[in-house]
């Protein structure tokens, strides 16, 4: 089945820091999918993308998907420490998505 | 709140006993996924349902099942628990484009 590669598995910054979580697929993706979850909480859907070289941004987060359609980033510009939490990407296999194994990110303040 | 709601949040049972979890969706999303995330551990798909059909399954065991009535709620039945079973179980729903809503997740302990 559809399977997504994430890397790194855990990533510590000191806040005012940059984070990149990568994730890789070994077939194009219709679309992909990220979510934070913090912790001892639920995954939280934060965006799709669905172009060819597609980048998005939500404030201090900037999404990218790669022009093979088998990779995407999502990189925080100068973490605080509300970006802790474990990032997920997930994609499409058929009707349903999987998800990668996750990025934790801790941040200290 | 998201608007999937799961019960109950926690569950302690023993090893060999048998639970129900119970997601009711947002409304007006009709398809249902159940993952299973163990401590630390990735979201791991479970089933999915639409408007009261299954539509995949992933790594489900067959000690586990699943349904979805007809309001749409559905249930995930764990037997012959093992201690290995012991996780964080989220249902989430969707229209079937965009993103998944997650509920707040069931937590069972088997002991």
């Amino acid at each position: 089945g559809q399977q997504v590669m994430q890397i790194p598995q855990y990533q510590h910054v000191q806040e005012g820091e940059d984070f990149t979580t990568y994730c890789n697929s070994s077939t194009t993706l219709s679309n992909i999918q990220w979510y934070k979850q913090r912790p001892g909480g639920h995954p939280v859907f934060l965006i799709q993308l669905v172009k060819s070289g597609e980048v998005k941004k939500q404030k201090r987060l900037t999404f990218q998907f790669g022009e093979a359609k088998k990779n995407s980033s999502l990189h925080i510009t100068a973490t605080q420490t509300t970006d802790v939490g474990t990032y997920f990407c997930a994609g499409p296999n058929f009707n349903k998505f999987y998800f990668g194994s996750g990025t934790k990110l801790n941040v200290k303040p | 709140d998201s608007g999937v709601t799961q019960t109950p949040k926690h569950l302690i049972t023993a090893t060999g006993q048998r639970v129900t979890l119970r997601c009711s969706p947002r409304s007006g999303d009709l398809s249902v996924y159940w993952y299973q995330q163990s401590l630390d551990q990735g979201l791991q798909f479970l089933i999915q349902y639409y408007n009261g059909e299954e539509r995949a399954k992933g790594n489900i065991l067959e000690r586990f099942s699943a349904q979805q009535f007809p309001d749409l709620h559905s249930e995930l039945n764990l037997s012959s628990l093992e201690l290995g079973d012991s996780a964080l179980y989220f249902c989430a729903s969707s229209t079937g484009t965009g993103g998944y809503t997650f509920g707040s997740g069931t937590r069972l302990t088997v002991v």
